[in-house]
């Protein structure tokens, strides 16, 4: 079946604009993940979904950052007022709460952010 | 706070050659460790889950192994091919929905 898409594949914005990126997580998956993989940071977690619970927001670096999770299926990861620190390739993962196997994680393709 | 980290940073090797990737975290408290790879410019492809119950994963090539009280890890890729060559990342599940938290990876590259 159809992986975890992502769009868009690349962004490029000026410095003090607002983004949104934008998750498909596949079919059935329960969980959906945002990281950040940046060259000084390496890959890091920013927040977490699970069904219609609270989502885990421990991870997001700043309150410019928020997602939001509709209908537990897409997810939009939005950056107000960028700054050029926030230049980095934004994942999406997702994956099943219960049944085998638990909690693997399948990661889209990424959208490249770039603020100028 | 969990810390991952993956020796060597990058390895060089001829086809053909067994190969082992390492992995240690500092915080034995796992629910399971995911090993990764990511092409230039792609996503990560997930090549083998271990829960924390498990000792070791094997997915044709590879055979990944889990110590838990060590806090290590290892990724063996037997008869490395120059297809192999890309960054692999191992990720580390400290919670009970899977948060990962990553080493920086080792870049592969298998020369013919």
């Amino acid at each position: 079946g159809a992986g975890v898409s992502q769009s868009p594949s690349n962004k490029v914005t000026e410095k003090g604009k607002d983004v949104e990126l934008r998750c498909d997580p596949i079919s059935g998956h329960t969980a959906l993940y945002w990281y950040r993989q940046s060259l000084g940071q390496g890959l890091e977690f920013l927040i977490y979904f699970q069904g219609n619970s609270a989502p885990d927001k421990s991870g997001l670096p700043s309150d410019r950052f928020s997602a939001e999770r509709t209908g537990g299926s897409v997810s939009t990861l939005t950056i107000q007022r960028t700054q050029q620190e926030d230049s980095a390739v934004y994942l999406c993962a997702s994956s099943f709460q219960s049944g085998a196997p638990s909690y693997e994680q399948y990661f889209g393709p990424g959208t490249r952010l770039t603020v100028t | 706070k969990q810390e991952v980290t993956q020796i060597p940073a990058a390895l060089s090797v001829p086809e053909g050659e067994n190969l082992v990737l390492n992995c240690s975290f500092t915080d034995s408290a796992i629910y399971n460790l995911q090993w990764f790879r990511q092409d230039p410019g792609k996503g990560l492809t997930s090549l083998l889950l271990i829960q924390s119950s498990q000792r070791e994963q094997t997915s044709g090539r590879l055979n990944a192994s889990l110590d838990k009280s060590s806090g290590r890890s290892t990724l063996y890729i037997a008869a490395s091919q120059p297809g192999d060559s890309a960054t692999y990342l191992c990720a580390v599940g400290g919670t009970s929905y899977g948060k990962l938290t990553f080493g920086q990876g080792t870049i592969l590259t298998v020369h013919p």
